[in-house]
């Protein structure tokens, strides 16, 4: 067990809607990751919160966004969900980084939410 | 982009033998970290190994060791005494580093069979 939890584990849904993913990180971690693993793409990054501020964006839809509150958990949105969205969607959580210096950062990961769009 | 080859994407090793699997990374940075992760079939992604790049000595845990030839940008994991539990996906990762953000380049796996 990572410490790092995920909610809803399975989530199927319908081509056109929209889904919000939670993440928890593990406690007294203030960065979180997105990642998106399907087939054909592998895994891939989304997008990097640290202590509530977006840090850094990878390969993510505009159709997609995320946030990260106060109490550090992050949600990541899915709407217009196409056939294409469905995949493993993971949320890793660090302790760092939080700005300049190279800091040992080790990310951890949750279970995943698998998510299919029918 | 910095990019992750893993160019064995099935591998297979009986119990109690040793087997390595590659990773090459193309990059300009001098400074950067590499890391291991298993997935296994529950899917959940577990940490195997991680190598600082300034670091000279190869990473090990326990049956898990690296081969990190930093000039020829190849990152290879070995495991030893192979076990049944130790069949899984297999990802090498490069860490980008840029001013905001750490994200987790991975290769595109190396599936791994443990036969008895």
């Amino acid at each position: 067990d990572s410490g790092v939890t995920q909610t809803p584990k399975h989530l199927i849904t319908a081509t056109g809607q929209r889904v919000t993913l939670r993440c928890s990180p593990r406690s007294g971690d203030l960065s979180v990751y997105w990642y998106q693993q399907s087939l054909d793409q592998g895994l891939q990054f989304l997008i990097h919160y640290y202590n509530g501020e977006e840090r850094a964006k990878g390969n993510i839809l505009e159709r997609f966004s995320a946030q990260q509150f106060p109490d550090l958990h992050s949600e990541l949105n899915l709407s217009s969900l196409e056939l294409g969205d469905s995949a493993l969607y993971f949320c890793a959580s660090s302790v760092a980084p939080s700005g300049s210096g190279f800091v040992v950062d080790t990310q951890y990961f949750g279970p995943g939410t698998r998510l299919t769009v029918l | 982009a910095q990019t992750v080859t893993q160019s064995q994407p099935e591998m297979s090793v009986q119990e109690a033998e040793t087997v390595t699997l590659s990773c090459t990374y193309d990059t300009s940075e001098s400074d950067y970290y590499l890391f291991w992760y298993k997935q296994p079939p529950s899917r959940q992604m577990i940490l195997v190994i991680r190598q600082e790049a300034y670091k000279q000595q190869n990473a090990t845990e326990n049956r898990f060791s690296v081969n990190f030839q930093k000039a020829a940008k190849s990152f290879s994991l070995k495991i030893s005494d192979s076990q049944l539990g130790d069949a899984a996906m297999y990802f090498c990762a490069y860490r980008e580093w840029s001013n905001s953000g750490y994200a987790l380049n991975f290769g595109k796996g190396t599936s791994l069979l443990v036969t008895p």
